[in-house]
């Protein structure tokens, strides 16, 4: 178990469906991120909660909506997506303001296929 | 712009050395990070350096050279269970992570 766990896994969705990504960390980190990563592709930061306020937004779609509750949940609700959004999408959090020598700790991801 | 170089893809044997090379192009440094993805599973935190030199960990060492932008991952003693993509990061002046695209690591027997 990583500390970070993500549901679903898999997801499979019509480009009409909505659906949502949950994450919770375990690790009492203060900043959570969302990541996209496609094949061959470096990984895409989407958006980032720092003490539970968004501090990022990397020029996301609007059919993309993230949503932290709290330190310890995060969530990427999906609307109305295209099949280029397929790919595997993960969480990270890490502790930020404190020691940043350990990176960040990932989700195993949730592999989303728009069809 | 900003920009992280990796091979795409390596192929070792059991038992070897291998060594992924990672160049990077950022504003400003604060760390390099490399981190292991197997299939279907999370990236996970390999190795930080921040200083020039090399650092050490059982049989993964990391080497960094700020002035030459350029790091490596050192693997000695291969085992079947290396094969996995291995993926290099920097933070840049504003603390963002800059990722490489990663390099797929084949382990043959």
């Amino acid at each position: 178990e990583t500390g970070v766990t993500q549901t679903p896994r898999h997801l499979v969705m019509g480009m009409t469906n909505k659906k949502s990504l949950k994450c919770e960390q375990h690790l009492g980190h203060n900043a959570m991120y969302w990541y996209k990563q496609s094949a061959k592709k470096p990984l895409e930061l989407m958006f980032v909660y720092s003490l539970e306020e968004r501090v990022e937004n990397n020029s996301v779609p609007s059919r993309f909506s993230p949503e932290c509750p709290n330190s310890s949940h995060l969530f990427l609700h999906l609307h109305t997506l295209q099949p280029e959004d397929s790919a595997l999408y993960l969480c990270a959090s890490s502790q930020e303001y404190g020691d940043r020598d350990y990176g960040y700790t990932f989700g195993s991801g949730t592999r989303l296929t728009v069809v | 712009g900003q920009n992280i170089d990796q091979p795409t893809e390596m192929t070792a044997t059991e038992g070897a050395i291998v060594q992924i090379n990672c160049t990077y192009q950022t504003s400003g440094f604060n760390g390099l990070f490399w981190y292991q993805q197997h299939a279907g599973e999370a990236p996970t935190f390999l190795s930080y350096n921040v200083l020039d030199g090399l650092e050490e960990k059982g049989r993964f060492s990391s080497f960094l050279s700020r002035s030459k932008g350029y790091s490596y991952l050192l693997l000695k003693e291969l085992q079947m269970k290396d094969s996995a993509s291995y993926l290099c990061a920097v933070r840049d002046s504003n603390y963002q992570l800059i990722w490489g695209a990663g390099t797929k690591l084949i382990i043959k027997p």
